[in-house]
């Protein structure tokens, strides 16, 4: 089965522009997970979808982050303004529903930020 | 709110010796414990869960997992290890299947 896809792979910008990241998950999982992984500690959740509805954003800032998954399928988020401190890799993951491989996720490559 | 530790920064071992890299949890409910490996600028690769049943879990590549509810821990091993099993390792856990909390990462290092 074709894995999880993120794109761009790598991007720089400067710090109070934004950018946007793309994820295309798994075909026929139901549910999405973006994570920000700062260097040197683990992946942190930041929104997690349910189809096209949102389970968990808690961790989320809102006032900077933005996240959709039209359709139930691909998803989008986004950095608008970008602080230095958003520099991380971002990750995006699915899972299935149920069967054998139930809340087993299954990551992209991720896609490395700079912000200068 | 749930918490996953992974004590060690980093882990030596020989080539051919066993391996061990630790995770302790604290999770409300039935505890969904996971292990991944990540290798450089690659995403995270699931090794193996524990969901319910044996306490031993096999996974991918030789490795398993020994679920020991007393002591909430979930440690990582492998009888004998390779230098391609170099890489990051992260400890994962919910309560009941919600939200996954990762560990800070285990760098193991196998040397021969």
């Amino acid at each position: 089965e074709a894995g999880v896809a993120q794109s761009p792979r790598y991007k720089i910008i400067e710090k109070r522009q934004s950018v946007a990241f793309w994820c295309n998950p798994i075909s026929g999982h139901a549910t999405l997970y973006w994570y920000q992984q700062i260097l040197g500690q683990g992946p942190k959740l930041l929104i997690q979808f349910q189809n096209n509805g949102v389970v968990d954003d808690s961790q989320l800032p809102k006032d900077r982050f933005s996240a959709e998954r039209l359709k139930g399928v691909d998803s989008t988020l986004k950095i608008q303004p970008a602080k230095l401190e958003d520099s991380a890799v971002y990750l995006c993951a699915s899972s299935a529903e149920g069967g054998g491989r139930a809340w087993e996720q299954f990551f992209g490559p991720g896609t490395r930020l700079t912000v200068l | 709110a749930q918490s996953v530790a992974q004590p060690e920064d980093q882990v030596n071992v020989a080539e051919g010796n066993p391996l061990t890299v630790k995770c302790t949890y604290s999770v409300s409910g039935n505890p969904y414990l996971f292990w991944y490996v990540q290798y450089p600028n690659r995403g995270l690769q699931f090794l193996l869960k524990y969901i319910t049943g044996d306490n031993l879990v096999k996974g991918s590549y030789g490795f398993e997992a020994e679920f020991n509810k007393s002591q909430t821990s979930f440690h990582l091993k492998k009888p004998s290890a390779l230098v391609s099993d170099s890489a990051l390792y992260f400890c994962g856990g919910s309560g009941g299947g919600n939200k996954l909390t990762f560990g800070t990462g285990t760098q193991l290092k196998v040397e021969l």
